[in-house]
């Protein structure tokens, strides 16, 4: 159980567009969901905490009008990351809490890598 | 405020060898204390929690509230133990704080 999937796995795009990701739980309800980001070889680094229904609560230095974030059901998050530039290339992971356990325990996704050109 | 720090960015041990990852934390209250690891080209996941006072692949860790600490241990450490090990603290519906992480690797 507890599975967090992620779409695209990989996605290469042009510089000045937008790419959504999506992040789902597949067996649970999130009713919070993470946004991180990695560099390699290094540690993740938190971009946002998505709770369903409301504005998500990004951490200082990340722009929220860039890295857009919407909770709309408590299986399904989305980060879309609008005018891509070439330093926005990452690894960007989402994970998810299940509502239910009250734990702060957190379920990963696997991965999504943009590379912008 | 809340923080992890693993002081070991990078730990080598030989195949059968002890291995130790040490963790540190500060925290107000009562956290909860987790062990994630990430294997070669593979996602996050639970390794250990301290609430469930688990062994995971040989693998435990103890919360030491007197020190702080919660480190990973293992007596003898194994080829595929090599990855990257984080700490985490969390608590309740709060964001889980990260270190900065320890990357193993196990020597045959």
């Amino acid at each position: 159980g507890a599975v967090v999937s992620q779409h695209p796995s990989r996605v290469i795009c042009k510089s000045g567009t937008s790419v959504k990701i999506e992040c789902r739980s597949l067996d649970f309800q999130a009713t919070t969901m993470f946004w991180y980001r990695q560099f390699p070889k290094q540690s993740l680094m938190l971009m946002a905490t998505s709770n369903e229904g409301s504005k998500a609560t990004y951490e200082q230095g990340v722009e929220k009008d860039k890295f857009l974030i919407n909770h709309a059901s408590l299986t399904l998050s989305t980060l879309t990351v609008t005018s891509a530039h070439p330093e926005d290339s990452s690894f960007y992971i989402c994970s998810a809490r299940d509502g239910v356990s009250g734990s702060p325990e957190q379920y990963f996704g696997p991965g999504t890598r943009l590379t912008v050109t | 405020a809340q923080r992890v720090t693993q002081p070991e960015k990078l730990l080598s041990v030989f195949k059968g060898a002890p291995v130790e990852l040490k963790c540190n934390y500060s925290y107000s209250g009562s956290p909860e204390l987790f062990w994630y690891v990430q294997y070669s080209r593979q996602r996050l996941q639970l390794l250990l929690r301290h609430i469930s006072r688990e062994s995971i692949k040989g693998f435990t860790a103890d919360l030491n509230k007197g020190e702080t600490s919660f480190h990973l241990k293992k007596p003898f450490a194994q080829e595929e133990d090599s990855a990257m090990y984080y700490c985490a603290l969390g608590q309740g519906a709060q964001k889980l704080v990260f270190g900065q992480g320890t990357r193993l690797t196990i020597n045959p």
